[in-house]
């Protein structure tokens, strides 16, 4: 089974600090997310990594960036957590077919926190 | 952007089979129709895709429309285990699935 593993499952930061956020998988996939889920909107993109060292930005990537050094690991960084970056945050992977892009494998979450 | 529409909630009685309406009127010809649904306090797990024809797996059906512009997903019995929120998300290889509010799927016994 593919298994995606996030950090921590619930973190609490003061306003300021620096956020880190791993996630780390398990099968060899390509492509790795970061998603933020929020009560009425649904899962939003922040980044996405299709590639070692590689990264593209998602829909709400203001406030945020990621760092993929190694394959399996995919990392999310607030720089300076503010109290609207409160939120759930998901990870996900995927291998990358030719033209089509395949099923997502999540992580359970990190509930974030900031005072 | 493959935007979807679909309802906030619905109810279904136990092992009676479900329906969820799924409208995707921008969906371009290239786009794939997935469904995850997310079961509480966890993260969303995929159930089907398909792009234009009927699709089955153990989980559920994928009834699509000839147009494109709508789906249904089809559980055949409902039990309380499919209690969730289910997403309809358009996306291709060209642009990262789009993530809705999702239907939240209620399940009586």
């Amino acid at each position: 089974d593919v298994k995606v593993t996030q950090s921590s499952r619930y973190l609490v930061k003061r306003t300021g600090e620096k956020v880190f956020l791993e996630c780390v998988q398990d099968m060899d996939h390509e492509n790795m997310f970061w998603y933020r889920q929020d009560p009425g909107l649904g899962l939003r993109l922040i980044y996405f990594s299709y590639d070692v060292k590689m990264k593209e930005k998602g829909d709400i990537p203001e406030g945020y960036s990621v760092s993929r050094e190694k394959k399996e690991r995919f990392s999310l960084i607030l720089e300076s957590a503010s109290t609207n970056q409160t939120s759930m945050y998901l990870c996900a992977s995927s291998t990358r077919l030719a033209g089509v892009i395949d099923t997502q494998y999540f992580g359970p979450g990190t509930r974030l926190t900031v005072l | 952007d493959a935007k979807t529409t679909q309802p906030n909630s619905m109810e279904s009685n136990e092992e009676e089979p479900v329906h969820l309406p799924c409208n995707h009127s921008t969906i371009s010809g290239t786009d794939y129709i997935h469904w995850y649904r997310q079961l509480p306090s966890q993260g969303p797990e995929y159930v089907i895709h398909g792009l234009t024809s009927n699709v089955n797996n153990r989980m559920a059906s994928l009834a699509i429309a000839e147009d494109r512009k709508s789906s249904t997903l089809i559980l055949h019995r409902a039990t309380l285990r499919d209690a969730a929120v289910y997403y309809c998300v358009g996306g291709n290889a060209g642009n990262m699935l789009t993530f809705g509010g999702g239907t939240r799927l209620m399940v009586k016994p």
